[in-house]
């Protein structure tokens, strides 16, 4: 079974950089690795998906090793806004469909 | 673009009574939609996966008939949660994929609805 394992909890202060680490042991060989930010009360945002190496969008940075156990989302110069719950997400495939399978998240929480 | 939408956002039943959420792609054609359920301060757990046109997988625990899914169209999903009771009060949230089964699986989140049941 696809499991994730994140910190629970991260604190940073507007400007740095945060990474935010997810270990996935299980990972399937044709799985992508997705991130998301979620909000209290509102639906998980799309943040940045990939599948090795290194893949960067206007928001962020996502960081995966060779054998594709672990990935780390990192955060450029967060600000206040950035205060949230991080999920990384992977998937098992049951029945030739894919089944997403969402950690405990890390929550951020970023100080001024 | 792909941009997923629920109705309504907030609901507050009496116990016993049955709840119908949508869920709607409005600019794609969502060939999976995935329905989730989430406590406070938990993470997302996945209730069950809808396709278009066939009967939805449920995870083990989740009972399929106090948690109908109908995904009668590409651009439209519903739940509707059959005698609800107060443990069932949630936070229920859905979401779209125009990929299906494939492994590039980007979803698409909806804005999520909060059910109280009294």
């Amino acid at each position: 079974l696809a499991k994730t394992t994140q910190p629970i909890s991260m604190d940073s202060y507007e400007g740095q950089e945060v990474n935010i680490t997810c270990s996935h042991n299980n990972i399937a060989t044709n799985d992508y690795i997705t991130w998301y930010q979620q909000f209290p009360s509102q639906g998980p945002r799309f943040i940045i998906q990939g599948y090795k190496t290194k893949v960067t969008n206007e928001v962020a940075s996502l960081f995966i090793p060779a054998d594709r156990k672990s990935s780390t989302l990192s955060l450029p110069r967060v600000s206040l806004s950035d205060t949230a719950v991080y999920y990384c997400l992977v998937g098992d495939i049951r029945g030739g469909s894919y089944i997403p399978t969402f950690g405990r998240g890390t929550s951020l929480i970023v100080h001024p | 673009g792909a941009v997923v939408s629920q109705h309504p956002s907030r609901v507050i039943c009496k116990s016993g009574t049955s709840v119908k959420i949508e869920c709607r792609s409005l600019d794609f054609q969502a060939t999976t939609m995935f329905w989730y359920r989430q406590f406070p301060k938990q993470s997302l757990m996945l209730m069950a996966t809808s396709n278009e046109g066939s009967k939805a997988t449920y995870e083990q625990g989740v009972e399929k008939d106090k948690f109908l899914i109908n995904h009668a169209s590409l651009t439209l999903s519903t739940l509707t949660v059959t005698s609800a009771h107060p443990e069932d009060s949630s936070f229920y949230i859905c979401s779209a994929s125009s990929r299906g089964g494939s492994s590039y699986n980007e979803q698409f989140f909806g804005p999520g609805t909060r059910l109280t049941v009294l």
